[in-house]
């Protein structure tokens, strides 16, 4: 089975500080991607990341910045957190253009 | 782009069937169709996709319709672990995937 997995289940941190959240899968997939979940917003794509080293914006880039150096790991990096970046934060992973994404159990993040 | 349409809540009891619809009208034919779930604080599962042809696995089956403008998920014994969101996706533009709300399915004893 696909196994995506997230840095951590829960995180608190301050406005201002530079935040890091990591995300590793083991299927050896070329396509990652990073998503923000709020209530009745559903998911929206943060950035995505074809290959390593490649990254493009999704719908929600702002105030986000990702960093693929190695094709197992994509990490979402907040320069700047703010309070309302406070969410759930999904990462998911596939294989190529038609086959599915596979998330992990994503992170609830919160911006004190 | 194409979007989906779902109903936002059903009800299904345990052991009964449970069907999901979603609407795509504007689905284009080169646009798979996809469907997971997601029970509350856990990321979206997984459970099935399909093009134009009715597919099933170990946890569900899809039914496309010939025009492909709508498609139903079955659960075929519904249990009370299958309560979660339910989310039909068709996927656009590359690879990027567009959540909408869902379909709140709960499975009563």
């Amino acid at each position: 089975d696909v196994k995506v997995t997230q840095s951590s289940r829960y995180l608190v941190k301050r406005t201002g500080e530079k935040v890091f959240l990591e995300c590793v899968q083991d299927m050896d997939h070329e396509n990652m991607f990073w998503y923000r979940q709020d209530p009745g917003l559903g998911l929206r794509l943060i950035y995505f990341s074809y290959d390593v080293k490649m990254k493009e914006k999704g719908d929600i880039p702002e105030g986000y910045s990702v960093s693929r150096e190695k094709k197992e790991r994509f990490s979402l990096i907040l320069e700047s957190a703010s309070t309302n970046q406070t969410s759930m934060y999904l990462c998911a992973s596939s294989k190529g253009t038609n086959q599915p994404q596979h998330f992990g159990d994503g992170t609830r993040l919160s911006i004190l | 782009d194409a979007k989906t349409t779902q109903p936002p809540s059903m009800d299904c009891a345990e052991g009964r069937a449970a069907n999901l619809p979603c609407n795509h009208s504007t689905i284009s034919g080169n646009e798979y169709v996809y469907w997971y779930r997601q029970i509350h604080s856990q990321g979206p599962q997984y459970i099935i996709h399909g093009l134009k042809n009715n597919e099933t696995n170990e946890m569900a089956s899809l039914i496309i319709t010939e025009d492909r403008k709508s498609s139903t998920l079955i659960l075929p014994h519904a249990t009370l672990r299958d309560t979660a969101v339910y989310y039909c996706i068709v996927r656009v533009a590359g690879n990027q995937f567009y959540f909408g709300t869902g379909t709140s399915l709960t499975v009563i004893p």
